[in-house]
């Protein structure tokens, strides 16, 4: 079993619908939660950030964690075809190796479309 | 910039042939690490400085890849001996601060087809 599962999708919706993304984990040591979103040939942007369980909102998009089920997700209103892209859940932990090597899935492409 | 900056972005080699990856951090920014993103994979973690120094070379695949990092800012990915399944995109990023807590920021890559 992988340490970080992520559906890869295609996933392809139409615009202004409501975007559920998420990951699995297995490793009980993680206490950091990222999304990133990387466009076609260029690097992962940092979306949102989310230290232990709870619910983080920016904008369009909210994060949540729940750290019992250890299951993440991302959601994201009002889909617009700029939110076209892959996005890739990150993990990481409090100490130790686990505190700087983030445990990335493999992404889920998004096509959003108008 | 205000970015992280990787040169080059493209780099087509032939097999055998050395390469060498560079990296600009943000500025002041102490920690740097490096990425591998194969086709298909997720991104896999390669090595961590924490200002000139590798506390953890773990994630090299081989003895074939080394790092180094300069005056706590420039860093130098070198591949030797290039081969096939060395092609990916290799990344870099930086954060302000030691991790964990701190936002680790990417650059574009540097992509590497071996030939």
């Amino acid at each position: 079993q992988k340490e970080v599962e992520q559906d890869p999708g295609p996933l392809s919706v139409p615009e202004g619908a409501i975007v559920s993304l998420n990951c699995t984990y297995s490793n009980s040591a993680f206490q950091y939660f990222m999304w990133y979103r990387q466009y076609s040939r260029k690097g992962p942007e940092l979306l949102m950030y989310t230290y232990s369980s709870g619910n983080k909102e920016d904008g369009r998009f909210t994060a949540q964690v729940d750290k019992s089920s250890k299951y993440i997700s991302l959601f994201i209103r009002d889909s617009q075809p700029s939110d076209s892209a892959t996005y890739l859940c990150a993990m990481s932990g409090d100490s130790g190796a686990g505190s700087y090597q983030l445990t990335f899935g493999k992404g889920t492409k998004l096509s959003v479309i108008p | 910039g205000a970015g992280v900056s990787q040169s080059p972005s493209n780099k087509v080699t032939e097999k055998g042939k050395d390469v060498e990856l560079r990296c600009d951090p943000i500025s002041g920014h102490t920690a740097l690490y490096w990425y591998r993103q194969s086709l298909g994979q997720g991104l896999e973690f390669l090595i961590y400085f924490q200002g000139n120094s590798a506390p953890d070379k773990s994630g090299l695949p081989s003895d074939r890849f080394s790092a180094e990092r300069t005056g706590g800012s420039v860093s130098t990915l070198t591949i030797q001996r290039t081969q096939q399944e060395d092609s990916a995109v290799y990344l870099c990023a930086s954060s302000l601060g030691s991790p964990p807590g701190n936002t680790i920021y990417f650059g574009e890559g540097s992509w590497l087809t071996v030939v």
